[in-house]
């Protein structure tokens, strides 16, 4: 069974359009995070969700909108696709009291065209 | 405020050694360390939660000087399989809520 689980793992689209990434987890944890890689590998934190409530939300652009419906979904919905958005995105969610390890999703590679 | 990591890039031969810095402008609690191979998600490698413990993943072995706020990753007599791109997640308090990263280090071991 897989931990933590995005889809699509490929999404290709025009610029202007909007999508969603899905993220679910099955290990219980009540965190989640959203991450933004670039090109570079940079591995920027976008959002983290405690029980289901945003907790961290790092200067990202208002066109990112993150929701979880419940501790074991964090979705992200990007509107108004931008190139400059083009990057890998991962998700990961761990236990926010246990102090232990963060598990990612394969990740979702967007490309914006 | 993300965590510094040097060197941004290392090449090793099999067998050599490396060390990688991460350092923080926080007080640290703890310090996650993870490798992330080409093409997949990173993986987790080892917390440290103590000042000064040191803790090991096969000949990968850390440590974390919380004083000094900083931690360093040890890769010994290296394998081709510990290519990758290493990062460090340093966590200000017990409950953090943002595991943040840097912008690693990418080890290459050729043979």
């Amino acid at each position: 069974d897989t931990a933590v689980s995005q889809t699509p793992k490929y999404l290709v689209t025009q610029m202007g359009n909007d999508k969603s990434i899905k993220c679910e987890q099955n290990l219980g944890h009540d965190t989640m995070y959203w991450y933004k890689q670039d090109s570079k590998k940079f591995l920027k934190i976008m959002f983290s969700y405690n029980n289901k409530e945003l907790i961290i939300n790092e200067t990202v652009p208002n066109r990112f909108s993150p929701k979880s419906p419940d501790k074991a979904h964090l979705n992200l919905h990007i509107n108004s696709l931008e190139l400059g958005d083009s990057a890998v995105y991962f998700c990961a969610s761990s236990h926010s009291q246990r102090n232990t390890e963060a598990f990612f999703g394969q990740g979702t590679r967007l490309t914006v065209v | 405020q993300q965590p510094v990591q040097s060197p941004q890039a290392v090449i090793l031969r099999e067998g050599e050694d490396a060390v990688i810095n991460c350092s923080s402008s926080k007080a640290l609690y703890s310090v996650h360390w993870y490798r992330q191979k080409h093409g997949e998600a990173p993986v987790f490698l080892m917390i440290l939660l103590k000042g000064g413990e040191q803790k090991g993943h096969e000949k990968i072995s850390a440590s974390f000087n919380e004083k000094k706020q900083q931690s360093s990753l040890y890769l010994t007599a290296s394998q081709l399989s510990y290519s990758g791109t290493y990062f460090c997640g340093p966590t200000p308090r017990s409950n953090d809520y943002k595991l943040s990263f840097g912008a690693g280090t990418t080890v290459t071991v050729r043979a």
